[in-house]
């Protein structure tokens, strides 16, 4: 199985900042790599697809990169609605994997 | 305006059997691959299970396999899984989502295994 690990678990910032959360695969996925945005007690909203598509409807300070087993999630300008859990998820092959999810958090 | 509604959660004891539905509107239904992801309370996203779009090809995580099974009606499109022999770990909220790579996701159902 293919073990997605993200980093970092939780993190706090502030409206206007610019903020990376990584993902590493262990095992070369392609860029079959998707993003998600979860807030408490709603279903998961889909961001990117293919490591760097972002989702129609997606705000463009939302952007995703890499390829094989290296990705990063970047939020540029945070918004107050962007605070959230964020979900890494690789499709490249059964059985399909998430990453443990990111809090980000207001500071 | 793609829609997915799940439906079928609910209180169960350990052991039992449960069938959730996900019904799809908006989209061509038939042509989608489908699938299921859980997400235990205060836990991450867990994939469950997913189905090819005529139905043919069937995938599980292994936490489920045998216990669980995916199908699908595309006359009527709607989704379904079908939980037996439930544990207490498989309490969870279960979501149908479109696509591998869900770009829509429903709901959401929560299921309890509990005595």
């Amino acid at each position: 199985d293919i073990q997605m690990t993200q980093s970092p678990s939780s993190m706090s910032a502030s409206v206007g900042d610019r903020v990376t959360i990584t993902c590493r695969a262990s095992q070369d996925i392609n860029t079959y790599l998707a993003w998600f945005q979860q807030k408490p007690g709603k279903a998961p909203k889909s961001l990117i697809s293919e490591s760097s598509s972002l989702r129609s409807g997606v705000p463009s300070r939302f952007s995703g990169s890499g390829s094989g087993t290296d990705f990063t999630l970047t939020i540029r300008s945070l918004q107050p609605e962007d605070f959230a859990t964020y979900y890494c998820q690789q499709y490249d092959s059964y059985p399909l994997t998430f990453g443990g999810g990111t809090k980000l958090e207001i500071k | 305006e793609v829609q997915l509604l799940d439906s079928g959660g609910g209180l169960v004891q350990p052991g039992e059997s449960l069938r959730l539905s996900c019904a799809a509107s908006g989209f061509t239904f038939s042509s989608s691959v489908m699938t299921w992801v859980r997400q235990a309370p205060g836990k991450g996203l867990e994939w469950v299970s997913s189905i090819s779009s005529g139905g043919g090809s069937a995938y599980y995580a292994a936490s489920v396999k045998g216990r669980f099974t995916i199908s699908r009606d595309n006359s009527k499109n709607t989704l379904y899984l079908q939980l037996n022999s439930l544990r207490a770990e498989d309490t969870a909220i279960y979501y149908c989502a479109k696509r591998i790579d869900p770009d829509y996701w429903g709901q959401g159902v929560l299921v309890t295994v509990s005595s």
